[in-house]
């Protein structure tokens, strides 16, 4: 039982450069989210999905884009990236109900140059 | 929507003294309020979390305090050690059960433990 995974843990992008980030997650939750964490901002929400096949726009969705094709599956695609966009990116999982909890994986290291 | 402010943003404690660190919501809506504990390289992880019928919780060490009223609640670390040393983010759900549950997070207290 992996938990919550993501892949890559770190990479270094030049600008204008494309990648995919995917966080998966053996729990069989419902909910997922993907956040980024810059220093003395916490933790924003940039997209996050209630199912398979849905996605939708967090506080800070501009130039990411999502997919949740499988259900243990969230990816975040930069489709042309920015300095801007160098964070450090995590995934969050949740179970429908009445649980609250998330349950985060362990970031992706992101550079973009 | 939501906004949640966080104080102090640094904290430095002698070993075995308590911690208290504040946040402040806007949302009246909001009812579930969580708090994570981030080590360096990892993901924050829950630690203690309150809802607002409550107005306090304990887990051993950690208690946290919920003032409805004024939209204020507060995490008490006592007799702290030198594994409390981290960054600690309150939060607040926007919406309750019957959305997403988006968590809206403070922007965080980085606790140190002085030996």
């Amino acid at each position: 039982n992996a938990g919550v995974t993501q892949t890559p843990k770190f990479r270094v992008l030049k600008t204008g450069q494309s990648m995919t980030l995917l966080c998966a997650q053996d729990m069989n939750h419902e909910y997922m989210y993907w956040y980024r964490q810059d220093p003395g901002m916490g933790l924003r929400l940039i997209h996050y999905s209630v199912g398979e096949g849905t996605t939708a726009k967090g506080e800070v969705p501009d130039g990411y884009n999502v997919s949740r094709l499988k259900k243990q599956n969230f990816l975040l695609g930069l489709e042309s990236a920015a300095p801007s966009q160098t964070s450090v990116y995590f995934c969050a999982t949740r179970t429908a109900g009445l649980s609250d909890t998330q349950y985060f994986g362990p970031g992706t290291r992101l550079t973009v140059l | 929507g939501e906004n949640v402010e966080q104080h102090p943003s640094t904290l430095s404690v002698q070993e075995g003294d308590s911690a208290v660190i504040k946040c402040t919501y806007s949302d009246s809506a909001s009812n579930y309020f969580p708090w994570y504990k981030q080590e360096l390289g990892k993901g924050p992880q829950l630690i203690i979390d309150i809802r607002s019928n409550v107005g306090e919780k304990k887990d051993q060490r950690i208690a946290v305090t919920l003032n409805k009223t004024a939209k204020h609640f507060s995490l008490h670390i006592t007799e702290t050690q030198p594994e409390d040393s981290a960054v600690y983010f309150c939060a607040a759900i926007e919406g309750g059960y019957s959305s997403a549950s988006k968590i809206i997070f403070g922007s965080g207290t980085r606790l140190s433990i002085r030996p």
